[in-house]
């Protein structure tokens, strides 16, 4: 399977403090994507950042990209309660049309 | 919200019976998929179209069929249901094919 993995899996943090989440991935890549999903719900599309970036913000959200490692990760700072929810990253392979989603990182950011 | 809206949103059924779900969008994007979400599995492509008529197999395809005979509508068929299709399906579009996704809610199925 070329399907990512996150990590942590699950992830607690009180209101307020930083969450890092981290992606890792097999193949190389056109794009790799951030997603949210609450719970019950479908995913919302978060950032997306293409493999000739290595850095992007968009409000409190900070995604970077290491393609050297195959690795990215999705720092989400000044978390608050609403944040909870899981988070999952996707990418797609050069020339795919495909996105393929790894198995998520649950946040609970507590009050 | 993207207008995408998925049918039936909750179906309970029997092994060896048919059952499809319907995929509806309004924005006319060009990209449809079918994913299903599993604990443990994260999210799985089952199939994909990049047009009307047009449509390939993801990576957990066996069991499944798909059509599009309109750009609006994307059709996940289980032919004979069995109790690992057991489920929640979602829908998917997408205006370039390795852009931004838009989910519908979900569809979960029950195979018993």
């Amino acid at each position: 399977s070329q399907q990512g993995e996150e990590d942590p899996q699950a992830l607690s943090i009180q209101e307020g403090e930083n969450a890092t989440m981290n992606c890792s991935y097999k193949t190389s890549i056109n794009n790799l994507q951030w997603y949210r999903q609450n719970s019950g719900r479908g995913l919302v599309h978060l950032i997306l950042i293409r493999s000739n970036e290595r850095e992007k913000h968009s409000g409190r959200l900070r995604v970077t990209l290491d393609t050297s490692k195959k690795s990215s990760s999705l720092l989400i700072t000044a978390s608050r309660a609403a944040d909870t929810a899981s988070y999952f990253c996707a990418y797609s392979g050069a020339g795919s049309y495909q996105l393929t989603f790894g198995k998520g990182t649950k946040l609970s950011v507590i009050p | 919200d993207a207008g995408i809206t998925q049918s039936p949103r909750h179906k309970v059924t029997e092994t060896g019976t048919p059952v499809t779900l319907r995929c509806h969008q309004t924005e006319n994007h060009r990209y449809m998929y079918w994913y299903r979400q599993d604990p443990g599995h994260g999210l799985r492509l089952i199939h994909y179209s990049y047009g009307v008529k047009d449509t390939d197999k993801g990576e957990v395809s066996d069991g499944y069929s798909v059509s599009r005979s309109k750009t609006e509508d994307f059709l996940l068929t289980l032919e004979s249901a069995t109790s690992s299709q057991t489920s929640v399906y979602f829908c998917a579009i997408s205006d370039e094919g390795t852009g931004e996704l838009f989910f519908g809610e979900g569809s979960r199925l029950t195979v018993l």
